[in-house]
């Protein structure tokens, strides 16, 4: 069985950069596409994108010039940077499987932008 | 980017009455590969999304034979056959065809 779980600050000052990661078990990180995607508290969701073990990224257009998805297969983990955040940024960030059908999701978590 | 609509927005059900979700997507979402990359995910309180459906109409392993997805090109459909207390929560519709990929507004579904 997949798992997923994303770690990383709960709370991060305006300006400063956002780091999360997530760790996979139960699948092979070098099979799949492993995505994050957010949703700020009442809103809807945002795709943020998507990295494969050959260094493939894709980034949502509306975040690309702020965000960095990268992996360390060695750890089986992938992680998010985004720089220069503010209070829009503010949302429960979460890690899945797959890119085009995310089959499977970690549990989320929040991160709030406040100083 | 393409934009996921559903409707309704708000689907108040009584227990074993049916129950249905559209969603419309703003262009056609048949890939190029030929697949559909129409996904339903059911988000219940406090809880992560959870896959149900993929590729409009494939249901995941674990899924009750109640949830149901149907669809082409731009109109896709989930339809509960006999909605029970536990399918309380928000569904979303999402597009994985064409970049980025996008989720409609959700669907919440609570009872009568």
């Amino acid at each position: 069985q997949v798992q997923l779980q994303e770690s990383g600050p709960g709370l991060v000052k305006p300006s400063e950069t956002l780091s999360l990661t997530c760790s996979v078990s139960g699948a092979s990180i070098t099979d799949h596409y492993w995505s994050w995607i957010r949703q700020p508290p009442g809103k809807g969701v945002e795709y943020i994108g998507y990295v494969y073990y050959t260094g493939i990224t894709n980034y949502n257009p509306s975040l690309k010039s702020r965000v960095t998805i990268s992996m360390d297969m060695s750890k089986s983990q992938f992680s998010l940077t985004l720089s220069s955040v503010t209070a829009a940024d503010t949302a429960i960030y979460y890690c899945a499987k797959t890119a085009r059908v995310c089959d499977d999701w970690g549990q989320g978590t929040l991160v709030t932008v406040s100083s | 980017d393409v934009v996921m609509t559903q409707s309704p927005l708000s689907l108040p059900v009584t227990p074993g009455q049916p129950a249905s979700i559209s969603c419309t997507s703003s262009q056609s979402l048949v890939y190029s590969d030929g697949n559909i990359y129409l996904n339903w995910f059911q988000q219940r309180p406090g809880q992560s999304p959870r896959r149900l459906i993929y590729k409009v109409s494939n249901r995941d392993s674990g899924v009750p034979d109640r949830f149901s997805g149907s669809g082409s090109g731009t109109d896709f459909t989930l339809k509960i056959s006999r909605v029970e207390a536990e399918d309380v929560g928000v569904y979303y519709c999402m597009q994985g065809t064409h970049w980025p990929f996008t989720f409609g507004p959700g669907t919440t579904v609570d009872l009568k």
